[in-house]
């Protein structure tokens, strides 16, 4: 089955600072990466996705790069507030979108 | 849309007492996921079903664990015996298949064996 790591499992930036967040995988036939953002006592909520078809995608502060050769997906928040504070969860499927593999998460602090 | 909806929220039960988990799906979507979270072992798939017909039972640890849906607005996923072990979040999320990948988490209810 597909086995997905996520570095780091903590990080803290300073507010106004970037985040990345690195995932791997191991499944060549993953073809669909979801990254979700997960509040404390709250579900997780999915903030952007990729497709293996594309190489990077992109929704305002929030970036998502993905390199199907080498296998690994990153998630990049520019200019980071406070309300980023949370736990990221990355993910990989196949073209099914069911079976998700999630990592093991990133809880992210933003110091004011 | 009220989104996924899941009671209880929290639920403490002793040792070998049976527990029943709801869930309450986004209407309209035809997928509906069971997921179990601990520190351990992270966010896992239970179980899945696809208009009310489980799919993939696979992750579903013992039997003491089983799910039902017994129609398109409603799901329970029942553990009888419980043990301590499992103490986790468990969360139920709901697709559509006309759409996107994404699934909708409801916002879990945490379940804590003694």
């Amino acid at each position: 089955g597909e086995n997905v790591e996520q570095h780091p499992s903590t990080l803290s930036v300073q507010e106004g600072d970037s985040a990345v967040i690195k995932c791997t995988y191991s499944d060549s036939a993953s073809n669909y990466f979801p990254w979700y953002k997960q509040e404390l006592g709250k579900g997780p909520q999915l903030i952007i996705d990729i497709r293996s078809n594309v190489g990077e995608k992109k929704d305002q502060r929030i970036a998502v790069t993905l390199n199907k050769t080498a296998k690994h997906f990153s998630l990049h928040i520019t200019e980071t507030q406070p309300e980023d504070s949370a736990v990221y969860f990355c993910a990989a499927s196949r073209r099914t979108g069911n079976q998700f593999y999630f990592g093991t998460g990133t809880s992210l602090t933003v110091i004011p | 849309d009220a989104g996924v909806i899941q009671s209880p929220r929290h639920e403490v039960t002793e040792m070998g007492q049976e527990v029943t988990l709801r869930c309450k799906p986004i209407s309209g979507h035809d997928y509906l996921f069971w997921y179990r979270q601990t520190m351990m072992r992270g966010l896992e798939l239970l179980i899945y079903f696809n208009n009310n017909v489980p799919i993939d039972d696979s992750g579903m640890p013992e039997d003491r664990f089983s799910a039902k849906m017994p129609n398109a607005s409603f799901s329970t996923l029942k553990i009888q015996p419980s043990e301590p072990r499992d103490s986790a979040v468990y969360f139920c999320a709901s697709r559509y298949s006309g759409g996107n990948y994404e699934q909708y988490f409801g916002p879990g209810t945490r379940l804590t064996v003694t």
